[in-house]
């Protein structure tokens, strides 16, 4: 089973432009998150789809971001324009549980590295 | 205050030896736990969910305790292989499906 893509690997962008980023979670999985690690930081929360549906997006850092999940499947992650804080990895996880059905196991991609110059 | 917060090593382990380390949560409400492994500019990948009566997986020992708020991990027999940063995750339990990641602690096993 393949499991949670992203793409790009790297992006390299100069502060001002625009970049997508896109996940492409596991198969059949309703939940998709995105999150991302700023150099010498903890990995952050930035939001959580359930299929086609924002259910928390309380972690994106401005309304520079905006994430797309049409169709509910795969999810893109838009900064536009970007700056220079905005450069970090940036994860997408997906997982398959729903509420209440117990540890919501969250499987996550390889990240994009975006570095804004 | 962090929400989560792990010593960040690094813990240097000699080959075949046991290492032990911990981490803190402050909600009180989080409900799930997890170590999570993530290997040099690799993604996280879940080493073990945590449970409260302690849970074991080969050699790896996972611990709970609620009423102090911390999770530890145990690693038996260290292999070279184990070298990596341990993740502390939590779940908010306000927000589910909202982990929070400690910074890490990182794991080097020599021979």
């Amino acid at each position: 089973e393949a499991g949670v893509t992203q793409f790009p690997s790297h992006s390299v962008i100069e502060k001002g432009q625009t970049v997508t980023l896109r996940c492409d979670p596991i198969s059949g999985h309703d939940n998709l998150y995105w999150y991302r690690r700023v150099m010498g930081k903890e990995i952050k929360f930035l939001l959580h789809f359930v299929k086609e549906s924002k259910q928390d997006e309380s972690g994106m850092p401005n309304n520079r971001f905006l994430a797309e999940r049409t169709g509910g499947t795969y999810s893109t992650l838009k900064v536009q324009p970007a700056e220079l804080e905005d450069s970090g990895v940036y994860f997408c996880a997906s997982s398959q549980v729903g509420p209440g059905q117990g540890p919501d196991t969250q499987y996550f991609g390889p990240g994009t590295r975006l570095t804004v110059l | 205050r962090k929400e989560v917060e792990q010593d960040p090593g690094p813990f240097n382990v000699p080959e075949g030896a046991t290492v032990a380390f911990n981490c803190t949560y402050s909600n009180s409400a989080s409900q799930s736990f997890f170590w999570y492994r993530q290997d040099c500019r690799k993604e996280p990948k879940l080493l073990m969910s945590v449970y409260s009566s302690g849970n074991e997986d080969g050699r790896f020992t996972a611990q709970l305790n609620r009423a102090s708020q911390y999770i530890s991990l145990l690693i038996r027999d260290s292999k070279l292989s184990d070298s990596a940063t341990y993740l502390c995750v939590v779940n908010k339990g306000d927000s589910w499906g909202k982990l929070q990641f400690g910074a890490g602690t990182q794991v080097v096993v020599t021979p």
